[in-house]
């Protein structure tokens, strides 16, 4: 079993609608959780980074985090077809500096 | 103020070659890691440096990968020789701290 799990998709939405991405893992000593976006061709972007338990939003951008379930969200609010690309999320524990990613969810968003 | 640089950005070989990827981390950032991408897959570490010193290498298949990071500033991977399922992207990333990392646009590497 993977420590990071996450739903490969693809997942294909209307324009404007509300996404939910989720991630589960098994590690509990994981603290720092992050969602990168990563484009065609191009090197993964962080979107959002986390410590710890709770929610954190950035524009039409949420993430949420339950450490009790060892699950992770991101929420994207009325989606834009620019919002069409990759979301891996990330975690370690802060002491390695090892970042572990799930295999990552394809978006794609239709006008 | 400037990202992670990489070159190059595509690289095609035949097996058994040779091939080398260049990385150019932000200035300032001491850490700097070498991530292998394979298609649909989340990337995974290949070896981490803290400066000049690698602190994390054991993803690193030593027989044929090597890396150096010379003056704590570019870093360089090397494939000697090259197999056919080393095709991949190879990503740089650099960071301040132990987890927010910036990653380069990667180098994308088919081995025929």
């Amino acid at each position: 079993q993977k420590e990071v799990e996450q739903d490969p998709g693809p997942l294909s939405v209307p324009e404007g609608a509300i996404v939910s991405l989720n991630c589960t893992y098994s590690n509990s000593a994981f603290q720092y959780f992050m969602w990168y976006r990563q484009y065609s061709r191009k090197g993964p972007e962080l979107l959002m980074y986390t410590y710890s338990s709770g929610n954190k939003e950035d524009g039409r951008f949420t993430a949420q985090v339950d450490k009790s379930s060892k699950y992770i969200s991101l929420f994207i609010r009325d989606s834009q077809p620019s919002d069409s690309a990759t979301y891996l999320c990330a975690m370690s524990d802060g002491n390695t500096g090892k970042l572990i990613f799930g295999q990552g969810t394809t978006l794609q968003v239709k006008p | 103020e400037a990202g992670v640089v990489q070159s190059p950005r595509y690289k095609i070989i035949e097996k058994k070659q040779p091939v080398a990827f260049w990385c150019n981390p932000i200035s300032g950032h001491n850490t700097l890691y070498w991530y292998l991408q394979n298609l649909g897959q989340g990337p995974e570490l290949l070896i981490r440096y803290e400066n000049e010193e690698a602190v994390d290498d054991s993803q690193l298949p030593k027989d044929r990968f090597s890396a150096e990071r010379l003056k704590g500033v570019d870093s360089t991977l090397k494939i000697q020789p090259a197999e056919l399922g080393d095709s991949a992207v190879y990503l740089c990333a650099s960071s301040l701290g132990p987890d927010t990392q910036y990653f380069g646009p990667g180098t994308r590497l088919t081995v025929l």
